[in-house]
């Protein structure tokens, strides 16, 4: 089965900040990649689907970038609202493996 | 506006059995593939099992397989989820999601709360 890998596990970042999260396939997946958000005590939120491309509601300052084996979640400018836990899953093919997350601070 | 709502859940000894159940309202649940994904206290996600839109087809997780079956009634739009043989590491949250799909490419587009399955004597 594929495993799927996140660096870093987590990370503090000021408001205004870029911040990059990497996610890793151990095989190719081609862009078949989603970006799940969940905030502490929430139910987990789509927000980037085909590797790039944004959910609906989604503010823009979210992007995603990548195919094959490598994938990037990045946050333009960092809010406090953005604190969460954000997941890849890979979808492909079963089994639909997430990332074990990246948590997100602020500083 | 898309509502999956959850029941079933509860403490059951080791080796004990439930059957957990979503209600899916305000989508057309037959023309939806769904899945279950399961979150232990303070981990991360994972993901469980799928079904078709239809039932034909599902898929597990190596952890659950052989114990736990997926099943759908569309003409009540519910999803279940049959857990047996359970052990202390099923204990979580087991979420329903849609499967929504762009082309080629699926994700999970939309949640419930979940249900908690808590496995202990």
């Amino acid at each position: 089965d594929i495993q799927m890998t996140q660096s870093p596990s987590s990370l503090s970042a000021s408001v205004g900040d870029r911040v990059s999260i990497t996610c890793r396939a151990s095989q190719g997946i081609s862009n078949f990649l989603a970006w799940y958000q969940q905030k502490p005590g929430k139910v987990p939120k789509l927000l980037i689907f085909v590797a790039s491309t944004l959910q609906s509601g989604v503010p823009s300052r979210f992007s995603g970038s990548g195919s094959g084996t490598d994938f990037t979640l990045t946050i333009d400018s960092l809010q406090p609202e953005d604190v969460a836990t954000y997941y890849c899953q890979k979808y492909n093919s079963a089994p639909f493996t997430f990332g074990p997350g990246t948590r997100v601070d602020i500083k | 506006e898309v509502q999956l709502v959850e029941s079933g859940g509860g403490l059951v000894q080791p080796g004990g059995s439930l059957r957990l159940s979503c209600a899916a309202s305000g989508f057309t649940f037959s023309t939806y593939a769904m899945n279950w994904v399961r979150q232990a206290p303070g981990k991360g996600l994972e993901w469980v099992s799928t079904i078709s839109f239809n039932g034909g087809a599902t898929d597990y997780a190596d952890s659950v397989k052989g114990r736990f079956t997926i099943s759908r009634d569309n003409s009540k739009s519910t999803l279940y989820l049959q857990v047996n043989s359970l052990r202390a590491e099923d204990t979580a949250v087991y979420h329903c999601a849609r499967r929504g799909c762009t082309g080629g490419a699926c994700y999970l587009d939309s949640w419930g709360q979940g249900a908690l399955v808590t496995v202990s004597s």
